[in-house]
């Protein structure tokens, strides 16, 4: 079945640029999660959804980081002005609980 | 949140058993223990999970200490393909919370 999809795979941009990455979670999943993974660290937690409720957004490292879920399934994670330290794997998860999570492969994004 | 402690890395031989630590000596009652592991360039996939008792499933076992301030993942016959990064995490019953990953334990299988 189809699981977590992420686009893009990669995404080259110049710094100053604004950048939008999708997530499109499993069908049915009413929580999404976006987190980020600098070169050989750990995940960083960014942002969390679940239904309608109002987002978990304590993750997130500016103000020029923003996500959206519009109709409860697709997610989009906006960076304004990026910066090089915005250079990062960008790893969306859903879940039907909240329990488990079901991660996309990512996008990698390099500003330059 | 409570946290894990995870070695960096352990070495492992293909088609024994490797067995991973996990401390979480601050562990609430509520808190089940996850594993998730990720392999190169993908995402991380989910392992196992439990809260008191032992655990089995197709891909690994999870032992529990009676104290839980410590678990630790099971893989009965290592093969190349198991060599990742391995996360233990605490996830609130319910869920419904962020989950804090640390860095993990890489481990490497060799032939």
């Amino acid at each position: 079945g189809a699981g977590v999809s992420q686009s893009p795979s990669n995404k080259v941009t110049e710094k100053g640029k604004d950048v939008e990455l999708r997530c499109d979670p499993i069908s049915g999943h009413t929580a999404l999660y976006w987190y980020r993974q600098s070169l050989g660290q750990g995940l960083e937690f960014l942002i969390y959804f679940q239904g309608n409720s109002a987002p978990d957004k304590s993750g997130l490292p500016s103000d020029r980081f923003s996500a959206e879920r519009t109709g409860g399934s697709v997610s989009t994670l906006t960076i304004q002005r990026t910066q090089q330290e915005d250079s990062a794997v960008y790893l969306c998860a859903s879940s039907p609980t909240g329990v488990t999570l079901n991660f996309g492969n990512g996008t990698r994004l390099t500003v330059t | 949140d409570a946290k894990t402690t995870q070695p960096n890395s352990m070495e492992s031989n293909e088609e024994e058993p490797v067995h991973l630590p996990c401390n979480h000596s601050t562990i609430s009652g509520t808190d089940y223990i996850h594993w998730y592991r990720q392999l190169p360039s993908q995402g991380p996939e989910y392992v196992i999970h439990g809260l008191t008792s032992n655990v089995n499933n197709r891909m690994a076992s999870l032992a529990i200490a009676e104290d839980r301030k410590s678990s630790t993942l099971i893989l009965h016959r290592a093969t190349l393909r198991d060599a990742a990064v391995y996360y233990c995490i605490l996830v609130l019953t319910g869920g419904g919370n962020k989950l804090t990953f640390g860095t993990g334990t890489q481990l490497k299988v060799e032939l």
